[in-house]
């Protein structure tokens, strides 16, 4: 089972309300992954969290908060977003950092 | 920094037929790992095939293949017997510092009947 799920699939927010966007993978994968992709675009790397602790932040704004409460779940918070924040989530694990990694389907994000 | 470079943002292939989708990197790693990944009009990127760089033999899945060539620091795809399902997005990728994985722009495959 190579199975990573995203919840939900579509949201549309305003840019004062808060969400959150939910992954999970029961593969036992110790790394697990946000990214955020614009149309036609590869995916741009947000956050890693490695064995529940982060690892990497790129330089994302504070309005997006990362959350692993444990080795399945990674959670993705929203809080007054911009509109330019609307896209294409995604959730993906791997086994350990450095191994391929298993996506799950996305998130759509429309800020209004 | 590592770079990945797809020089194809489109490529079209007849049913049945081969295809071959280039991709250049560059890395100061020893040893690496090299992935396709294939983002279907679905959305759902499905990673189709790994080569770990140490490894001097071709990668194979089904119908998929690669051309690795270490000192060039090539990673080119074929895809034989095409498939209308094959139509997606293709990103080649490779990871930089261990935790960061770094995609190519992208070649979008087109596949007629």
């Amino acid at each position: 089972d190579t199975e990573v799920t995203q919840t939900p699939k579509h949201l549309v927010m305003g840019m004062t309300n808060k969400k959150s966007l939910k992954c999970e993978q029961h593969m036992g994968h110790r790394a697990m992954y946000w990214y955020k992709q614009k149309a036609k675009k590869p995916p741009e790397l947000m956050f890693v969290y490695s064995y529940e602790k982060l690892s990497i932040n790129e330089s994302v704004p504070s309005r997006f908060s990362p959350e692993c409460p444990n080795s399945s779940l990674l959670n993705l918070h929203l809080h007054a977003l911009q509109p330019e924040d609307s896209a294409l989530y995604l959730c993906a694990s791997s086994q350990d950092a450095g191994n391929e990694q298993y996506f799950g389907p996305g998130t759509r994000l429309t800020v209004t | 920094a590592q770079t990945v470079t797809q020089s194809q943002p489109e490529m079209s292939v007849q049913e049945a037929e081969t295809v071959t989708l280039s991709c250049t990197y560059d890395t100061s790693e020893s040893d690496y790992y090299l992935f396709w990944y294939k983002q279907p009009p679905s959305r759902q990127m499905i990673l189709v095939i790994r080569q770990e760089a140490y490894k001097q033999q071709n990668a194979t899945e089904n119908r998929f293949s690669v051309n690795f060539q270490k000192a060039a620091k090539s990673f080119s795809l074929k895809i034989s017997d095409s498939q209308l399902g094959d139509a997606a997005m293709y990103f080649c990728a490779t990871y930089y510092n261990t935790d960061k994985l770094i995609f190519g722009t992208g070649t979008r495959l087109q596949v007629f009947p």
